[in-house]
């Protein structure tokens, strides 16, 4: 696609439930990033896709977190037993190679909230 | 670990006036780039500018300029003939080149920006 696409934008769930949160990168971008933003804050580094497999997960913040990108396209990010503190902005970036040299392309996020 | 601090939480500027906006980071890598992100309402982050460390040059994009001082670690962003769509919310951020700090962003703690008209 255009740009980084994440679905869905607003996603309310109740504590304890489980949430699949969805990142369609840009087509032909290899390395793809998660990341989490609280209120008032800068985005913290999750997870690094390069291909299929992870790279670094060590922002990963508990076994709770897990994310697969099984083909090298979309990844899926998904939250087991959410707990309020969960709640936050889940940016997806991707990029055409690994690194940061280049920066990343960002979409526009989901936002969760954690009842 | 590698650190960016912004110590303006919020700045403000009049329309087509200068402002500049601070960072300063910590690492003790020697190769590594530096970017500004925008962040407007839409909560998409926006690319402004990068620069690359070893290159001593300061970058430049249109009304976007940045003064990168290595020895101090400082690498401000100075926007030219502010423009209304300029206000949002700024942030520092530091690309590791290798290591464990490869393919990361760590990112500063942001600077709001307001622009008057």
């Amino acid at each position: 696609g255009a740009g980084v696409s994440q679905t869905p934008s607003n996603k309310v769930t109740e504590k304890g439930k489980y949430v699949e949160l969805r990142c369609d990168p840009i087509s032909g971008h290899t390395a793809l990033y998660w990341y989490r933003q609280s209120l008032g804050q800068g985005p913290e580094f999750l997870i690094y896709f390069q291909g299929t497999g992870a790279a670094d997960d060590s922002g990963l913040p508990n076994d709770r977190f897990f994310a697969v990108r099984p083909e090298g396209s979309v990844s899926t990010l998904k939250i087991q037993r959410t707990e309020r503190g969960d709640s936050a902005v889940y940016l997806c970036a991707s990029s055409s190679e690994g690194g940061a040299r280049w920066g990343y392309t960002f979409g526009s996020g989901t936002r969760l909230t954690v009842v | 670990a590698q650190t960016v601090t912004q110590s303006q939480p919020e700045m403000s500027v009049q329309e087509a006036e200068t402002v500049t906006l601070s960072c300063t980071y910590d690492t003790s890598e020697s190769d590594y780039y530096l970017f500004w992100y925008k962040q407007p309402p839409s909560r998409q982050m926006i690319l402004v500018i990068r620069q690359e460390a070893y290159k001593q040059q300061n970058a430049t994009e249109n009304r976007f300029s940045v003064n990168f001082q290595k020895a101090a670690k400082s690498f401000s962003l100075k926007i030219s003939d502010s423009q209304l769509g300029d206000a949002a919310m700024y942030f520092c951020a530091y690309g590791g080149a290798g290591g464990t700090s490869y393919g990361k962003l760590t990112f500063g703690q942001g600077t709001i920006l307001t622009v008057h008209p």
